[in-house]
Parts: C-alpha cells; sequence; structure tokens
C-alpha cells in the first residue's frame, strides 16, 4: 500500500536555528514528490515539486532534497513568519492521484 | 479572481442535515479536485472534474456525497443527511493541466476551505 510518512509531527525551534523536516514514502513507482505550506485556516500552498532523486529545490530559506527513500526540508535561519504545517505530497504512477503526510507543525520562537 | 473561492468559510449542520459548498477555482482552470482535511491530518481526495466531467469519484466515502461542476467552472460538493464523522475541512484544490494524471504530477492551487462542524 502507498504511503507517506513525515516526522517529527512537531517541531519547535529558536529563530535561527536550522533543521529539517523528514518525508519517508513507500510507493509503486514515485512521479513526483511535492511539498506544501499550509496556514492555520488556509488550505496548502505549493513550495516545491522534485521528480527525480538527487534533485535539489531551494526558495529563500527552504531548501528541498530527494532520495529514492525520503525526502527533507531543511530549512535554514528561520524565522517567527515561517511557523506553519508543512505537509509531504506525492503522485504515483498506481493511482492516478495524489497521497498527502499528516504533516510537520513547526514553531519558530522570536 | 486571484485565487480559489470556496463559500461559506464556516458551516454547522445538525445530524441528518443537508448542506452545499461551494468551489471556484481560478478561471480557465479545467482540472478540479475536491479533498477532506480531517484535524491533524493531511487532506484526503474525494472526487476530481476536467471541466464538467466527474472523471473519478473514487474517494466519496459514501453515497451520501454528491458532486456536479455543470458549466465546467464552479463546484458544489452536496452532503446529504449529514453524519458526525462528515466534521472536517473540505478544500477544493485547481489546476490548468487536464487530465488527472498529469495534473496530479503538478503543483495544485487551494482554496482556503471550509470547515463542517456536524452536530
Amino acid at each position: 500500500e502507498d504511503q507517506v510518512t513525515q516526522s517529527p509531527e512537531a517541531l519547535r525551534l529558536q529563530e535561527g536555528e536550522s533543521s529539517s523536516l523528514n518525508c519517508s514514502y513507500t510507493v509503486s513507482g514515485l512521479r513526483g514528490l511535492f511539498w506544501y505550506r499550509q496556514d492555520p485556516g488556509k488550505g496548502p500552498e505549493f513550495l516545491f515539486t522534485l521528480y527525480s532523486a538527487g534533485e535539489e529545490k531551494e526558495k529563500e530559506r527552504l531548501k528541498a532534497t530527494l532520495t529514492k527513500k525520503e525526502s527533507f526540508l531543511h530549512i535554514t535561519a528561520p524565522k517567527p513568519e515561517d511557523s506553519a504545517t508543512y505537509l509531504c505530497a506525492v503522485s504515483v504512477s498506481s493511482a492516478s492521484k495524489i497521497i498527502f503526510g499528516s504533516g510537520t507543525r513547526l514553531s519558530i520562537r522570536p | 479572481g486571484a485565487g480559489v473561492s470556496q463559500s461559506p468559510r464556516y458551516k454547522v449542520a445538525k445530524r441528518g442535515q443537508d448542506v452545499a459548498l461551494r468551489c471556484d477555482p481560478i478561471s480557465g482552470h479545467v482540472s478540479l479536485f475536491w479533498y477532506q482535511q480531517a484535524l491533524g491530518q493531511g487532506p484526503e481526495f474525494l472526487t476530481y472534474f476536467q471541466n464538467e466531467a466527474q472523471l473519478d469519484k473514487s474517494g466519496l466515502p459514501s453515497d451520501r456525497f454528491f458532486a456536479e461542476r455543470p458549466e465546467g467552472s464552479v463546484s458544489t460538493l452536496k452532503i446529504q443527511r449529514t453524519q458526525q464523522e462528515d466534521s472536517a475541512v473540505y478544500l477544493c484544490a485547481s489546476s490548468w493541466v487536464a487530465g488527472q494524471y498529469s495534473a496530479t504530477n503538478e503543483k495544485l492551487f487551494f482554496g482556503s476551505g471550509t470547515q463542517l462542524s456536524v452536530l
């Protein structure tokens, strides 16, 4: 069964304290891996798509990387405005739909 | 409009009532998805439209759930005889990419959702 697992469930950091969020997946044929940001009371907002192992993408303080089994979202010197839930999702060849993980709730203290 | 618009933002229903949730996708987007998000969980797929055609409804949890997009733009998700387990946020997403297989391999634009509470 296709599965996406995110860890940790919640992460509290001090402003400027860098860290990484993990997304591990077990799927039958990965087509693409997505990272979305979701603020309270809002829908998910697209951040990155990664299509092949070894691929990396960056946007401001965020960098996403992909291996054959997992993806990492690295956050460098975070600011309070980076506080949100970060969702990982995959599209798979066996099903024409996106499978989301449960998310990591990130909180940055000033 | 600038983004995907959903209404109402909040809906409280008594158990057994029917509800209708509306989604206005980005103008020109041919693909439209409905997702259900329970508290603390990621969104789960409900149904997919390409223009006015409902091509996939495999995620609808029961025959109480019905969706339509009659003119290929605005979509309505209807839930009949609501139950407490229907309480969740219902998200709509759209894409300019046609085809569910292709659209799900590109970014989606989500609305802010409708939070449904069934008492």
